[in-house]
């Protein structure tokens, strides 16, 4: 089956740097998402990444690894505004979003 | 670009009533559109895909007749759910994609409609 694994919560504190991972089986692939989501509103883009390594956007960077089936987004210099839930979706073959429960990242001061 | 709207944005209604979800893509032509519903504290579950012109394609466990879903043109998609009950009750939210609207299979999605069914 698909599966898509990431954890529930995280918590980190402002300023810091924040890993979040993400494990993925899908039927074929064709490239994994991150979606942060505010409590009450839809999921808003992040990164996509098709090939290995390490996309970086700013305070975000995502990397993937196909042969291992994982990604992570690395969260630096966090605020308090990046309190949300981070979504992560892999793309199957029939370029269907499989998606993660979300991880709920909690920023403390 | 690439902005996806809904509307309502949020609505009440009385069970055994029908509701009606607009989905529309404002800048670009959306070849598919996806329809979600999301639960608290959970993550998003497709309910079904349509492409322009053709019936919808529901996932497992959805009833079709009870979520009604139309695409009639590239830029609109509605979602009726008929006979509403408050387990009905969550967050909606459409997603649109088109082969042209960036260089990666992007869905971009509209803002949500929350659902109450009392």
């Amino acid at each position: 089956g698909q599966n898509i694994d990431q954890p529930t919560e995280m918590t980190a504190t402002e300023g810091a740097i924040v890993q979040i991972n993400c494990t993925y089986q899908t039927s074929g692939f064709n490239g994994l998402f991150w979606y942060q989501q505010h409590a009450g509103e839809a999921p808003t883009f992040l990164s996509y990444n098709v090939l290995d390594g390490l996309e970086e956007k700013g305070r975000f960077s995502s990397f993937l690894s196909r042969s291992k089936g994982y990604s992570y987004l690395l969260l630096k210099e966090l605020q308090m505004k990046d309190s949300a839930s981070y979504l992560c979706a892999a793309l199957d073959s029939n370029y269907q979003l499989i998606w993660g429960a979300g991880t709920k990242l909690i920023i403390k001061p | 670009g690439a902005v996806v709207s809904q509307h309502p944005s949020r609505v009440i209604c009385k069970s055994g009533t029908s509701v009606k979800i607009e989905c529309r893509s404002l800048d670009f032509q959306a070849t598919t559109m996806f329809w979600y519903r999301q639960f608290p504290k959970q993550s998003l579950m497709l309910m079904a895909t349509s492409n322009e012109g053709s019936k919808a394609t529901y996932e497992q466990g959805v009833e079709k007749d009870k979520f009604l879903i139309n695409h009639a043109s590239l830029t609109l998609s509605t979602l009726t759910v008929t006979s509403a009950h408050p387990e009905d009750s969550s967050f909606y939210i459409c997603s649109a994609s088109s082969p042209t609207s960036g260089s990666f299979p992007e869905q971009f999605f509209g803002p949500g409609t929350r659902l109450t069914v009392l």
